[in-house]
């Protein structure tokens, strides 16, 4: 079963747009990407969804290139409750399978 | 819309006791799912309900961990006996479905095991 792999840290300032860089290799051709937030003592959240292409909503751009082997989810003027660890899942099929996480910390 | 509901919200056991742990998903979301996260890593998949059906439990320990979901709607995750490595933060979540739905995720059961 393939894994994502994303980097275990990253930091910024408020106010700037943070990309985060996911690298899914052997995602199914049927299996979406998604990507959810969490932070200390709750369960993850449900950020943003997509297939190809890009995908767009109120909290996050997610970028995906046509060959599907990465994704990069897009934070547009992040502000210190922004500070959270952030997942790329791939679902392969019925499962959803998390990586380690990439730590994002937001400094002002 | 209220959320997945977990209790208890914190536990702690000595090793070898047994501990349950319960989940009321959303309402109408056919699909439960059980995790665990250990500090620092990202949740691990135990065990996948479709109603009150086992799609996959390929990842649950067997020999200690069980769970069931009673008429398609709660669900309950169990462990017994309990070993100092099962200290985690068990997560259930919901969904309609897979792909494009989305899961909703509680907010946990931390479990210390001492």
């Amino acid at each position: 079963l393939a894994k994502t792999t994303q980097p275990i840290s990253m930091d910024s300032y408020e106010g700037q747009e943070v990309n985060i860089t996911c690298s899914h290799n052997n995602i199914a051709t049927n299996d979406y990407i998604t990507w959810y937030q969490q932070f200390p003592s709750q369960g993850p959240r449900f950020i943003i969804q997509g297939y190809k292409t890009k995908v767009t909503n109120e909290v996050a751009s997610l970028f995906i290139p046509a060959d599907r082997k990465s994704s990069t989810l897009s934070l547009p003027r992040v502000s210190l409750s922004d500070t959270a660890v952030y997942y790329c899942l791939g679902e392969y099929g019925n499962k959803l399978v998390f990586g380690a996480g990439t730590i994002l910390r937001v400094k002002s | 819309e209220a959320g997945v509901a977990q209790s208890p919200r914190y536990k702690i056991i000595e090793k070898r006791q047994s501990v349950a742990f319960w989940c009321n998903p959303i309402s109408g979301h056919a699909t439960l799912y059980w995790y665990q996260q250990i500090l620092g890593q990202g949740p691990k998949l135990l065990i996948q309900f479709q109603n009150n059906g086992v799609v996959d439990d390929s990842q649950l320990p067997k020999d200690r961990f069980s769970a069931e979901r009673l008429k398609g709607v709660d669900s309950t995750l169990k462990i017994q006996p309990a070993k100092l490595e099962d200290s985690a933060v068990y997560l259930c979540a919901s969904s309609l479905g897979t792909g494009i739905y989305g899961y909703t995720f509680g907010s946990g059961t931390r479990l210390t095991v001492v």
